[in-house]
């Protein structure tokens, strides 16, 4: 078992530029999650599905989107990069059953100049 | 005011000390309290969690939840320097909260020999 993977690692955009980040769970979870981590401000939470071609939006969604075509897959996409979205960004995933846990993936480092 | 307040330290302590970390929160419909814990570049990771108030204790960890004060803790007994990291508490609604997490900034915490 992978658990959830994300790629890629890293990446430099410049400003405009657009690119997709893709995160693969190989658990059979239902919930899907992308966050950002930026110093000094926790996880926040960008968008999330609560299962296969649904999404929702989360706490800080604006210049993103995202897709769910396929259960295991959840995409990430960043139309035109701003410097703001210079962030750490991380993918979860969870089961449906009762516990909340949730399963980070590595994390992908997108630096915006 | 953000839902969830943690003081990002950081904390410094000797091998064997007693850790004591701690946030609070305003949304009275979290009944789930999840501690993260994030190593250096590094996805979080479940380190445990508490649901409604009361203590839990797993080997040198307790959690304690007090709904009315609205507090959460985490104890950290015979700290180790492998136990240097940033903890993140990270309470949820459950319910139709679709297993959504809202999370403290976290604390960075470096045990040293």
């Amino acid at each position: 078992n992978a658990g959830v993977t994300q790629t890629p690692k890293f990446r430099v955009l410049k400003t405009g530029q657009s690119m997709t980040l893709l995160c693969a769970q190989d658990m059979n979870h239902e919930y899907m999650y992308w966050y950002r981590q930026d110093p000094g401000m926790g996880l926040r939470l960008i968008h999330y599905s609560v299962g296969e071609g649904t999404t929702a939006k989360g706490e800080v969604p604006d210049g993103y989107n995202v897709s769910r075509l396929k259960k295991q897959n959840f995409l990430l996409g960043l139309e035109s990069a701003a410097p703001s979205q210079t962030s750490v960004y991380f993918c979860a995933s969870r089961g449906s059953g009762r516990s909340n846990e949730q399963f980070f993936g590595p994390g992908t480092r997108l630096t915006v100049l | 005011q953000k839902e969830v307040e943690q003081d990002p330290g950081p904390l410094s302590v000797p091998e064997g000390a007693i850790v004591s970390l701690n946030c609070t929160y305003s949304n009275s419909a979290f009944q789930y309290f999840m501690w993260y814990r994030q190593y250096s570049r590094k996805g979080p990771e479940l380190l445990m969690y508490t649901y409604s108030s009361g203590n839990k204790e797993d080997g040198r960890f307790t959690a304690q939840v007090d709904k009315s004060s609205k507090y959460i803790s985490l104890f950290i007994r015979d700290s180790q320097p492998s136990d240097s990291a940033t903890y993140l508490c990270a309470p949820n609604a459950g319910g139709t909260s679709y297993g959504k997490l809202t999370f403290g900034q976290g604390t960075i915490l470096t045990v040293h020999p």
